[in-house]
């Protein structure tokens, strides 16, 4: 079965600077990869989505790519700044016969050091 | 929009006791889905609703766990008896149509605590 790895648990990134996030995938090729901001004691929030045939996407100062031959998916915040600081989450949209659902990593904790 | 909300945000019982938890979607919303975060490990999905119907339990852990979305609004996951292992962080999240290239909108958890 599909297993999203993010290899890094915790990050530190001094401010300004770019932080970039690793997200792998073991077997198939999602169809959309998905990346969430989660703070303590909050639900995840929807930040990108790739799909498998981009190799990149932005959104202010994000950038996600994604690489098939590497099976890996990169996650850069640009000019980083303290506000930042939260656990990022990669997730791999599935879909099944009208099955859907989302395979997460365990997540990466950045620390913007100010 | 209100977001997804759930209730209670904590909840700690002993092994052996019931626990409900609720899930309101955002309003409209078709698709309702329950996943569990335990300690040190990644998000698992629990199950997904389209309007009433299950369209995928699979992913719960044993019959000791009812998920039910009566009227295609509001959802429960009902946990009897509770067992030490189920403690963790409860999500639910609700999307619109539009399949995975549309984003889930997560409520903040219930912190199960089983004693």
């Amino acid at each position: 079965s599909q297993k999203i790895e993010q290899n890094s648990e915790a990050l530190n990134i001094q401010e300004g600077k770019t932080a970039t996030l690793t997200c792998n995938y073991t077997n198939y090729s999602p169809a959309y990869l998905q990346w969430y901001r989660q703070d303590p004691g909050r639900g995840p929030v929807f930040l990108l989505l790739i799909r498998e045939n981009e190799k990149e996407k932005r959104k202010e100062r994000l950038k996600v790519t994604f690489d098939t031959t590497l099976k890996q998916s990169l996650f850069h915040i640009t000019a980083s700044q303290p506000a930042d600081s939260a656990t990022y989450l990669c997730a791999d949209a599935q879909s099944n016969f009208g099955n859907e659902k989302l395979t997460f990593g365990t997540g990466t904790r950045l620390t913007i050091i100010p | 929009e209100a977001g997804v909300t759930q209730f209670p945000s904590h909840s700690v019982i002993e092994k052996g006791q019931t626990v409900t938890l609720r899930c309101d979607p955002i309003s409209g919303h078709d698709n309702l889905y329950w996943y569990r975060r335990v300690m040190g490990k990644e998000i698992k999905f629990l199950l997904h609703f389209v309007k009433e119907s299950k369209q995928d339990e699979s992913g719960m852990p044993n019959n000791r766990f009812l998920a039910e979305r009566t009227g295609g609004t509001y959802s429960t996951l009902k946990v009897q008896p509770a067992e030490l292992e189920d403690s963790g962080v409860y999500f639910c999240a609700s999307r619109s149509s539009g399949g995975l290239n549309s984003p889930l909108h997560f409520g903040n958890g219930t912190r199960l605590t089983v004693t």
